[in-house]
C-alpha cells in the first residue's frame, strides 16, 4: 500500500458527462500529480499541484481541471467526456518536488460508454 | 527536446533467467532517474531512484545502474520471478522542475 488513495477504483458513464476523481496524497506529501494512462499507452502527465497551487502543466485538455485543497487531497475533474477518455487515472504524491519520491495510487479505471 | 526512450519495448525470458532493459534519455538539465515497476491495472511501485552522483544502484533482485555522461541507464533483474512480469518503466526528471518525464515501458513477461 502506497499510502495514497484514489477514488472511486471504477467508474462507468456516458459521453457528455462529467465526472469527478478524488485523491488522497500519502500524509505529509505536498506535491500531488496527476496521470492519464490509455489502454496498452504509457503514463501521460495532466498537472501538477504543490502545497494548494499549480505548478506544472501537461497535456492537460481544457475540458479537463483540477485542484489541490486545504487539507492537501486533490479532484480531478473531467467533462463533456469521450470515448477516448476512457482509461487509468493515476495520482501520486510525493513529499515536496521532483528530487523526492513519488507514490502511485492504485487508480481509476473510467470507461466511457 | 526532452525525451526518454526504452528497450525493448517487450521481452519474454523464462523463469531463473536474468534479463536487461535499457533506457536512454534526452532530458537536461538532468535531476535523477527512477525505475517503476507496474503490474497490469495497477500503480506503478517504485524500485530505485538515482541522482547525478549515483552510478548503480540494488533492490533485490533488481539493479540500476546511471551513466550521466551517454545519459543511459540499465535495469538488470536478476533470477527472475513470474511475479517479475509487469512493465518497467524509466522516468527522468529534470532539474529546477517538478515534472516527470515517463518512458513508454518495457513490457516484460516471465514464462516458466
Amino acid at each position: 500500500d502506497s499510502g495514497v488513495t484514489q477514488t472511486p477504483k471504477h467508474l462507468i458513464t456516458a459521453t457528455g458527462q462529467r465526472v469527478t476523481l478524488r485523491c488522497s496524497p500519502r500524509s505529509g506529501d505536498l506535491s500531488v500529480y496527476w496521470y492519464q494512462q490509455s489502454l496498452d499507452q504509457g503514463l501521460q502527465f495532466l498537472i501538477q499541484y504543490y502545497n494548494g497551487e499549480e505548478r506544472a502543466k501537461g497535456n492537460i485538455l481544457e475540458r479537463f481541471s483540477a485542484q489541490q485543497f486545504p487539507d492537501l487531497h486533490s479532484e480531478l475533474n473531467l467533462s463533456s467526456l469521450e470515448l477516448g477518455d476512457s482509461a487509468l487515472y493515476f495520482c501520486a504524491s510525493s513529499v515536496a518536488t521532483s528530487n523526492t519520491e513519488a507514490f502511485f495510487g492504485q487508480g481509476t479505471r473510467l470507461t466511457v460508454v | 527536446k526532452n525525451q526518454v526512450e526504452q528497450s525493448p519495448q517487450s521481452l519474454i525470458i523464462l523463469e531463473g533467467k536474468n534479463c536487461t532493459l535499457q533506457c536512454n534519455y534526452t532530458v537536461s538539465p538532468f535531476s535523477n532517474l527512477r525505475w517503476y515497476k507496474q503490474d497490469t491495472g495497477r500503480g506503478p511501485v517504485s524500485l530505485t531512484i538515482m541522482t547525478f552522483s549515483e552510478n548503480t544502484k540494488s533492490n533485490g533482485r533488481y539493479t540500476a545502474t546511471l551513466d550521466a555522461d551517454t545519459k543511459q541507464s540499465s535495469l538488470h533483474i536478476t533470477a527472475s520471478q513470474l511475479s517479475d512480469s509487469a512493465s518497467y518503466i524509466c522516468v527522468v526528471s529534470r532539474r529546477n522542475t517538478d515534472k516527470l518525464i515517463f518512458g513508454t515501458g518495457t513490457r516484460l513477461q516471465v514464462f516458466p
